[in-house]
């Protein structure tokens, strides 16, 4: 079964940079299926960010492209997300999740990761 | 643009059916989606992907009580049976070459 399990920094300052990773078992990072990234901020609904792929190849939501990156680490078997000069409104819970094999549907995801922008 | 729309809320009594909307926009109405659950403070749980023509994936261990249905531009979730586990927000999620997107999510209350 995949299993994935976000980490990371729980506070970032506001400007800086906010770093996360995601631990991969049950399958490996270098498959034929996307891997993503999606936040929820307090009290809202879910936001998908971008996703990556184990060729190199990266997508990301338009409204956040120019300070997002997404990679992947097939040595360690996990995922990472940078965000550049965040803010407050980047405070969230962040998810990884991955596609099934067969559609673009997410169909596992992790437990999530809460992240809070403040000084 | 491709948009999903949800009611912000639903209800429904324990033991009866609630069906769920997700509305595609008009230009991508043969558009498949997923339909994922989020409990109350746990993260999401894939329930299925629904086909246009109504045919659909359950991820595992969804109970037999969830199904979906579509109808032009609409993706339906059905539960029937409701019980007090299933109140928790459905969202709706598809996707194109290098984007995905979600639906803003429904409430379900279970009275």
């Amino acid at each position: 079964q995949v299993q994935l399990q976000e980490s990371g920094p729980g506070l970032v300052k506001p400007s800086g940079t906010l770093s996360l990773t995601c631990a991969v078992s049950g399958a490996s990072i270098s498959s034929g299926n996307w891997w993503s990234w999606v936040r929820q901020a307090p009290g809202k609904g879910l936001e998908w960010i971008g996703e990556a792929f184990h060729s190199g190849k990266a997508s990301y939501n338009p409204s956040l492209k120019s300070r997002v990156t997404i990679s992947l680490d097939k040595s360690k078997n996990q995922l990472s997300l940078r965000m550049a000069s965040v803010t407050a409104a980047d405070t969230a819970i962040y998810y990884c999740a991955r596609d099934h094999d067969t559609d673009d549907a997410l169909s596992f995801w992790g437990q999530g990761t809460m992240v809070i922008v403040s000084s | 643009q491709l948009v999903l729309t949800q009611s912000p809320s639903a209800s429904a009594s324990l033991g009866a059916s609630v069906k769920l909307t997700c509305t595609l926009d008009s230009g991508h109405k043969n558009y498949a989606i997923a339909w994922h659950q989020q409990q109350p403070d746990k993260g999401p749980r894939f329930l299925m992907r629904l086909n246009s023509d109504g045919n659909h994936r359950k991820g595992d261990g969804i109970p037999d009580r969830f199904s979906g249905s579509s109808s032009g531009t609409e993706r339906y979730l059905i539960i029937s049976g409701l019980q007090p586990e299933d109140e928790a927000d459905y969202y709706c999620q598809t996707w194109d070459t290098g984007i995905k997107l979600f639906g803003g999510g429904t409430k379900l209350t279970v009275l």
